[in-house]
């Protein structure tokens, strides 16, 4: 079975800070991919970044990062010089045999 | 630049009514997915489609058909409408397979009465 666990319901964070959400997953597959995806009031769901398992490297985006560490099996994004535009739910997902989303954390960003 | 269009925004049913919702995209995409998004519970997957004329089920099927008559268009209906269906549904596409990023259209918000 796969799983993605976010243990975050919220976070907040001051304009220009920092910020890091929390994802770890569980998956017997070999090979996989796991994903970020940012869902504003908007409601309409956008690919943050995109992380491939095979990859030792760790995925950016411009002020997006992620920390992957496969052995832990943790996934977590880092957001720096937070903007407000930032603020929405994030989601992490895993693709092994299928695609499983987390339950999302949702990011307040203050100015 | 359309992607993916859903309609309607919104709707509102009563117990035991039926309806369609419809899902478009112009990206010549093979897959299309039908998710519903609950509080708490993230986007689970209801039924798929690898390409025009298959359909499949998803982590939560039941309650639920689908077609995919036309490679742009999937719907997903709803038979006879129950409380627990009261959701946020998501279409979303992906050009080949499941691990290609996915674009979602804007979403329907579906209450039952």
């Amino acid at each position: 079975a796969q799983t993605v666990t976010q243990s975050q319901p919220e976070m907040s964070v001051q304009e220009a800070e920092t910020v890091t959400l929390s994802c770890t997953y569980d998956t017997s597959e070999s090979d996989y991919y796991l994903f970020w995806y940012k869902q504003p009031p908007s409601r309409q769901m956008i690919l943050v970044i995109r992380q491939e398992a095979y990859k030792q490297q760790n995925a950016t985006e411009n002020r997006f990062s992620v920390n992957f560490q496969k052995a832990a099996k943790s996934f977590s994004l880092k957001i720096s010089d937070s903007q407000l535009g930032d603020a929405a739910m994030y989601f992490c997902a895993l693709y092994g045999n299928k695609l499983v989303f987390g339950a999302g954390t949702i990011l307040r960003v203050k100015s | 630049n359309a992607g993916v269009t859903q309609t309607p925004k919104f709707r509102v049913l009563k117990t035991g009514q039926s309806m369609t919702l419809l899902c478009a995209q112009d990206m010549n995409h093979e897959y299309m997915y039908w998710y519903r998004q609950d509080p708490g519970m993230g986007l689970r997957l209801i039924h798929y489609s690898v390409g025009e004329g298959t359909t499949a089920k998803g982590e939560v099927p039941d309650g639920y058909n689908v077609s995919r008559l036309k490679k742009q268009n999937f719907l997903l209906g709803l038979e006879s409408a129950a409380p627990s269906q009261t959701s946020v549904y998501f279409c979303a596409s992906t050009g080949t397979d499941f691990y290609q990023p996915q674009h979602f259209g804007d979403g329907t918000r579906l209450s039952i009465l």
